[in-house]
Parts: C-alpha cells; sequence; structure tokens
C-alpha cells in the first residue's frame, strides 16, 4: 500500500520568505502526487498534481512542485511566500488504475511579518 | 458551479444519538468520497463509491458507521450510536472518473461533529 510522510508539522517563515515543504512517498510504481492546501475552517483545495512527464509542476498561487524519483520526494516550494498562504499543506498519493488517494498528516504554515 | 455541499456544517450531539451526514456532489460527478480528519489520525478515508456503489469501505471504523448513495446528487454518512471518539470534522469529496481520469478531488467544507 502506498504511503505519504510529510515530516514537518509546522513550519514558520517570514513574508517573502521562500518556502519548501517536505514530502516523502512509499510507493512501489510511478505514483501520482498531489499537494492541497487547507485554509482554517475550509475544505482542501488542489494546488497541484504530477501524473507523468516534465517532473517539475507549476500550480496555482505561485507554487511549484517537483518529483525526484531517486529521493521519493514531491517537495513543494514558492520562491516568496504572502500572509495568505498561511494555512495547512497536505500531500497526496494515489495509484495508477486505483482510486485511493492517500492523505499524509499536513504541514501547517505559519507567515509572519 | 456549485461545489460540493454538505450539511450541516456544525452538529454537536450527546453519546448514543444517531447523527446523519449529508453530501450533494458536483453535478456529473461520478465517483463521492467520505473523509475524517482529526488531529490524531489526520485525514482518513472512510469509503467511496462509484456510480453509487460502495467500492471500499475499509476505512469504516465500526458497524456503528453506514453510508449510502442512493442516487448520483445525494449521499448519507450515519453513525449509530455516536461516541465521543468520533468527534472529528468529516469531508465528502467528489470526482469525476473515466478517460482521462486525473485524481483531482473536490472537497466540501465539512461537517463539524462534537459528541458529549
Amino acid at each position: 500500500a502506498q504511503s505519504v510522510t510529510q515530516p514537518d508539522i509546522h513550519i514558520t517563515v517570514s513574508e517573502g520568505a521562500s518556502l519548501e515543504l517536505r514530502c516523502n512517498y512509499s510507493y512501489g510504481a510511478t505514483p501520482y502526487l498531489f499537494w492541497y492546501v487547507q485554509s482554517p475552517g475550509q475544505g482542501l483545495q488542489l494546488l497541484l498534481k504530477y501524473f507523468s512527464g516534465d517532473t517539475l509542476v507549476q500550480g496555482i498561487k505561485g507554487f511549484e512542485a517537483e518529483f525526484k524519483r531517486s529521493q521519493s520526494s514531491f517537495n513543494l516550494r514558492k520562491p516568496s511566500v504572502h500572509w495568505s498562504d498561511a494555512a495547512e499543506y497536505f500531500c497526496a498519493v494515489g495509484v495508477r488504475g486505483y482510486q485511493k488517494v492517500t492523505f499524509g498528516t499536513g504541514t501547517k504554515l505559519q507567515v509572519i511579518p | 458551479d456549485a461545489g460540493v455541499i454538505q450539511s450541516p456544517r456544525h452538529e454537536v450531539t450527546e453519546m448514543g444519538q444517531e447523527v446523519t451526514l449529508r453530501c450533494k456532489p458536483i453535478s456529473g460527478h461520478n465517483s463521492l468520497f467520505w473523509y475524517r480528519q482529526t488531529m490524531m489520525r489526520g485525514l482518513e478515508l472512510l469509503i467511496y463509491f462509484n456510480n453509487n456503489v460502495p467500492i471500499d469501505d475499509s476505512g469504516m471504523p465500526e458497524d456503528r458507521f453506514s453510508a449510502k448513495m442512493p442516487n448520483a446528487s445525494f449521499s448519507t454518512l450515519k453513525i449509530q450510536p455516536s461516541e465521543p471518539r468520533d468527534s472529528a470534522v468529516y469531508f465528502c469529496a467528489s470526482s469525476l472518473v473515466g478517460s482521462g481520469y486525473t485524481g483531482e478531488l473536490f472537497f466540501g467544507e465539512g461537517s463539524r461533529l462534537t459528541v458529549l
């Protein structure tokens, strides 16, 4: 079965600083990979996804993620964080041909002025 | 376009009472998922349906939980009897499965359940 690890429970960054959120997955073949964002009291919204092809994926709100097969990683990045990016971020992995998507435990991002 | 609609948004009940959570998926979507989110366990898949048929209910914690999807536009998650440990946020999500399936889930805003 596939699994996802987000090693950072909580991260604090200054507004304008760069951001990298870590995600490692466990799965034998090439998975589908996702990053979702959850604002307080809201549901999850898709930021970006990887299925195949270019390993650098662009998403909404200026986010990008890079799939590194050798490291089983799919880290999320943003060059300059805005206060409105404060939220919880979830990495998720899916299996081709199967709809079940497994979510990581999330990383809560705090942005300080 | 209307997104996934869940009701109620908040529910406070006493232990032993029956709880029913409702979900209306996005029109045209043919898959529906129920997730539970807690601080301790994160986001867990409880059950999902394809074309109104339950496909995988291995995440349903126990017999007190049941889910139905009588038609393409409505699903319920029922807990009977409820217990304090059922307190959580319950999310419904839908997707369109078929050729070109992208795996993207569209989430509702959740139903926050508190069992006293």
